[in-house]
């Protein structure tokens, strides 16, 4: 069974800084890969997805992810955040394991000061 | 096109009371999820459903039950609701092909006292 990893609990950026958030996953073949944010009181949108191809993948309000197979990562990426960008994001893997299962990591909660 | 919708937004029941979560989604989808989401433990699923008429356990569905009588419609029910079951409910649906993202309902928030 596949399992996901989100390490950072919470990060705190200034707005207009460059962001990073890290996601690391465990499965023997390639994962279906996505990013989710959920702004406060609000379900979950997908910000991107990766499946196969470019490992670089663009989203959504600016977001990029790069997929690393060789680290097991799947990082988020935004070279410069507003105070919009505040909220819990959350990774989430992908795999046929008896049928499609996602797996969501706990999330990394976005704090941004101005 | 409203997506995936959830009734009620907010709702406090008391030890032991019953209540019926209902999702809805206009997308035609075939996969529909309930899931809670508590602090620091992402979201953690409780039922899932493959298409009408069929549901399947996830990871934490003691104390639940589902029911998918129609393909649009997913109904969580709590028949005795406990302390511990106070938590954000969220409801997805996706598609039977393509590209396996979920969509989300906004989700319940349940208190139980």
């Amino acid at each position: 069974a596949q399992s996901v990893t989100q390490p950072d609990i919470h990060i705190t950026v200034s707005e207009g800084a460059s962001l990073e958030l890290r996601c690391n996953y465990s499965y023997g073949a390639t994962p279906y890969l996505f990013w989710y944010v959920q702004s406060p009181g609000q379900g979950l949108q997908l910000l991107l997805k990766y499946f196969s191809g470019d490992t670089l993948v663009q989203g959504i309000k600016g977001f990029e992810a790069e997929f690393k197979r060789s680290q097991s990562s799947f990082n988020l990426r935004k070279p410069s955040v507003h105070w919009s960008d505040a909220a819990e994001y959350f990774c989430a893997v992908g795999a046929w394991t008896g049928g499609f299962k996602t797996i969501f990591g706990a999330g990394t909660r976005l704090f941004v000061k101005a | 096109n409203a997506g995936v919708t959830q009734t009620p937004k907010f709702r406090v029941l008391k030890t032991g009371q019953s209540m019926t979560l209902l999702c809805a989604q206009d997308m035609n989808h075939e996969y529909m999820y309930w899931y809670r989401q508590d602090p620091g433990m992402g979201l953690r699923l409780i039922h899932y459903s493959v298409g009408e008429g069929t549901t399947a356990k996830g990871e934490v569905p003691d104390g639940y039950n589902v029911s998918r009588l129609k393909k649009q419609n997913f109904l969580l029910g709590l028949e005795s609701a406990a302390p511990s079951q106070t938590s954000v409910y969220f409801c997805a649906s996706r598609g039977g092909t393509g590209g396996f993202e979920q969509y989300f309902g906004p989700g319940t928030r349940l208190t139980v006292t």
